[in-house]
C-alpha cells in the first residue's frame, strides 16, 4: 500500500543549529514529493517540491531536501534554524499513476532561543 | 495571480445545525480538493473534484457531508447536521493541469461545533 512516514512527530533544535526532518515513502512508481509548512492558524505553504529533475531541491527560507530513490527518502534540512521556522511540516507524496495524494502525519518543529 | 479563496474564515455553530463553506480555486485549476484537519493531525482528504466531477469521495461521511462544484469552478462543502467531532479546519486546495501534482491551499475555515 502507498504510504508516507514522517519519522519524528516532534523535533526540537536550538536557534542557529541544523534542522533535519525525516520522511520516507513507499512507492511502486516515481512519485512527486513535496514539503509544506503550516504556521499556527495559517494555511499550508509549499516549501519545495521534487518532480524528477535534480535530486537536491532547494526551497524557500533556506530549506532544501534530497530525493534518495534507493532509500525511498525525502528528508528536509536547513543549515541554521531560525525562530520563525517553528511550525508544523508535512511531507506529501503525489502518485502520478493513480492521481493520488498522501500526507504524512506531520512533524512539529520547535526552535529554542 | 490570486490564490485560493475560502469563506468564512471562522464559524461557530451548535451541534445538529447546518453549515456551509465556500472555496474559489486558482483560475484555470481543474482539480479541487476539500480536506478536514483536526487539531494536531494532518489534513485528511474529504473529496476531490476534476472539473465538476467527483474523483474521490471515499472518506467523505456522506450521511452528513455533501459537496458540489456545479460549474467546475467554485465549490461548496456542507455539513448537515453537525456533530461535535466535526470541529476542525476545513482546507480547500486546487491543482493545475501539469502532471507533477502541486496543490495550492487556501487559508482554511475554522469550524467550532458546540
Amino acid at each position: 500500500a502507498q504510504s508516507v512516514t514522517q519519522l519524528d512527530s516532534h523535533v526540537s533544535v536550538s536557534e542557529g543549529t541544523p534542522v533535519l526532518l525525516r520522511c520516507n515513502y513507499s512507492s511502486s512508481y516515481s512519485p512527486s514529493l513535496f514539503w509544506y509548512v503550516q504556521h499556527p492558524n495559517k494555511g499550508l505553504q509549499l516549501l519545495l517540491k521534487y518532480t524528477s529533475a535534480a535530486t537536491l531541491v532547494k526551497g524557500i527560507n533556506g530549506f532544501e531536501a534530497e530525493f534518495k530513490k534507493s532509500e525511498t527518502s525525502f528528508h528536509l534540512t536547513k543549515p541554521s534554524a531560525h525562530m520563525s521556522d517553528a511550525a508544523e511540516y508535512f511531507c506529501v507524496v503525489y502518485y502520478t499513476g493513480g492521481f493520488k495524494t498522501i500526507f504524512g502525519a506531520g512533524t512539529r518543529l520547535f526552535v529554542k532561543a | 495571480e490570486a490564490g485560493v479563496a475560502q469563506s468564512p474564515r471562522y464559524k461557530i455553530i451548535e451541534k445538529r445545525q447546518s453549515v456551509a463553506f465556500w472555496c474559489n480555486p486558482i483560475s484555470g485549476h481543474a482539480t479541487l480538493y476539500w480536506y478536514q484537519q483536526i487539531l494536531g493531525q494532518g489534513p485528511k482528504l474529504l473529496i476531490q473534484f476534476q472539473n465538476n466531477g467527483v474523483v474521490d469521495d471515499s472518506q467523505l461521511p456522506k450521511d452528513r457531508f455533501s459537496a458540489e462544484r456545479l460549474k467546475g469552478v467554485d465549490s461548496t462543502l456542507k455539513i448537515q447536521p453537525a456533530k461535535l467531532e466535526d470541529s476542525a479546519v476545513y482546507l480547500c486546495a486546487s491543482r493545475g493541469t501539469s502532471g507533477e501534482g502541486t496543490q495550492y491551499f487556501g487559508p482554511g475555515t475554522r469550524l467550532l461545533v458546540l
